[in-house]
């Protein structure tokens, strides 16, 4: 069975940073391309940001390009990302989900139950 | 960016209706639509991908289709365990997008 588990949400100050990681297991993770995906207290999902099986292919949302990087370490099983510059409106629920492929274009399978990054002062 | 238009942002329905929602997408995504369902305090859930792919588990009972830039999802018999606000989400070409959501509630 497809684990997904976050970790390294919080409370956070304006301009400062935060990693977050993701542990996958059950499934063989550098066959599949990964994604961070956020949503906002009572607001919709949006997609933040998504890495090839071989980490090759990375792409971002703009509202985060420059300030996030999303990386892999498939030794590890591991999912990351890197928060820059956090500002309040990158207060959301972040979660890692499993594409479907190994390039980051198929529907997202599984995910895990989100880590809750708030940025406040 | 790609836009998605999803419709209605939300619909009430009795069990054994049947419900359809909407996507449009601002240019032509191909196949590269998928659905994912949603309930409250819960990781959202892929029931559709690639547009008709019904995943592994899913109740026949939800059906989609469309190409291009016009999509449909059906639920041909809504259950009780359908309420639920639901997404579509294009993976044609980055940033990837999500549409507003649909809430189907209990009439």
């Amino acid at each position: 069975e497809v684990h997904l588990v976050e970790s390294g949400g919080g409370l956070v100050q304006p301009g400062r940073s935060l990693r977050l990681s993701c542990e996958a297991s059950g499934f063989t993770f550098d066959d599949f391309a990964m994604h961070w995906v956020r949503q906002a207290p009572g607001k919709g999902l949006e997609w933040v940001a998504g890495i090839s099986w071989k980490g090759a292919n990375i792409d971002y949302a703009d509202s985060v390009k420059g300030r996030f990087t999303i990386s892999r370490d498939n030794s590890r099983n591991s999912l990351y990302l890197q928060m820059n510059s956090l500002r309040p409106n990158d207060t959301a629920l972040y979660y890692c989900a499993k594409d479907t492929r190994s390039l980051p274009d198929g529907g997202l399978s599984n995910w895990g139950q989100g880590t809750l990054v708030t940025v406040s002062s | 960016d790609i836009q998605i238009t999803q419709s209605p942002s939300s619909l009430s329905a009795s069990v054994g209706d049947r419900v359809t929602i909407t996507c449009r997408a601002s240019q032509t995504i191909l196949s590269y639509l998928h659905w994912y369902q949603q309930k409250p305090g819960k990781a959202p859930n892929l029931l559709v991908s690639m547009a008709s792919r019904l995943q592994n588990g899913v109740p026949s009972r939800f059906t989609a289709s469309g190409s291009g830039r016009d999509f449909t999802f059906t639920i041909s018999s809504l259950q009780l365990e359908d309420f639920a606000t639901y997404y579509c989400e294009q993976s044609y070409s980055t940033p990837r997008t999500f549409g507003h959501g649909t809430r189907v509630e209990i009439k």
